[in-house]
């Protein structure tokens, strides 16, 4: 069975400064692992994915993250936020052999005070 | 092209009815995936549709149903409502099925109340 467990359930932070979210995970098996977000009233939209290849992922927005398979987390980050990244980020994994079903973790709410 | 949209967005019902969530996915996107958001439980996948066969299912119970039409629309049913289905239902559409890990574009939901 795989598990997503993100850290924060809310991270305030002030605007330009950088921020790190959060995300381990547990697998047996090899994995593919997303960040999502989600603003107010709206569905998910896919910030940046891992599948294999290269640990850095760069995303849309100006967000990467890093996959850790010894530590097994995969941490997003952001050198400096806007007001506008105030929302709710989703790290999700899958497994890249079997049923490739997608677990979510509980979201973090990402504040951004000006 | 058009995003994923989900009919209708808004929805109340009473314990016992059942309901019909539909969804239309991107242009020449062949899966959907159905998800369950809630405060309590979080985001859970309810099951996935490609090419108008349920490629997976998620842990729910058999009340939940889906189908998907040739035109790779897709609708879920759930039947004999219960408090605990009130939910944000997210549809999410992909080219190719969850194996190929391709982007998942979703639509802004369905805000499903039971009474």
């Amino acid at each position: 069975a795989q598990s997503v467990t993100q850290l924060d359930s809310q991270v305030p932070v002030f605007e330009e400064a950088p921020v790190e979210l959060r995300c381990n995970y547990s697998s047996s098996v090899s994995v593919y692992l997303f960040w999502y977000v989600q603003y107010p009233n709206q569905g998910l939209q896919l910030l940046l994915k891992y599948l294999s290849g290269s640990t850095l992922v760069k995303g849309i927005n100006g967000f990467e993250a890093e996959f850790n398979k010894s530590q097994t987390s995969f941490h997003l980050r952001k050198p400096s936020v806007h007001i506008s990244d105030t929302a709710e980020y989703f790290c999700a994994v899958s497994s890249s052999g079997g049923s490739y079903i997608p677990t979510f973790g509980r979201g973090t709410s990402l504040i951004v005070h000006p | 092209k058009a995003g994923v949209t989900q009919t209708p967005r808004y929805l109340i019902k009473t314990r016992g009815q059942q309901v019909t969530l539909s969804c239309s996915p991107i242009s020449g996107h062949r899966s959907v995936s159905w998800y369950q958001q809630t405060p309590g439980q979080g985001l859970q996948f309810l099951f996935e549709y490609f090419s108008e066969t349920q490629r997976n299912k998620g842990n729910f119970p058999g009340r939940f149903s889906g189908r998907q039409f040739s035109n790779s629309r897709s609708e879920m049913n759930v039947s004999t409502l219960e408090l605990g289905d009130s939910a944000l239902y997210l549809c999410a559409s992909s080219p190719g099925d969850l194996g190929h890990a391709d982007t998942q574009y979703f639509g802004p939901g369905t805000r499903l109340t039971v009474l």
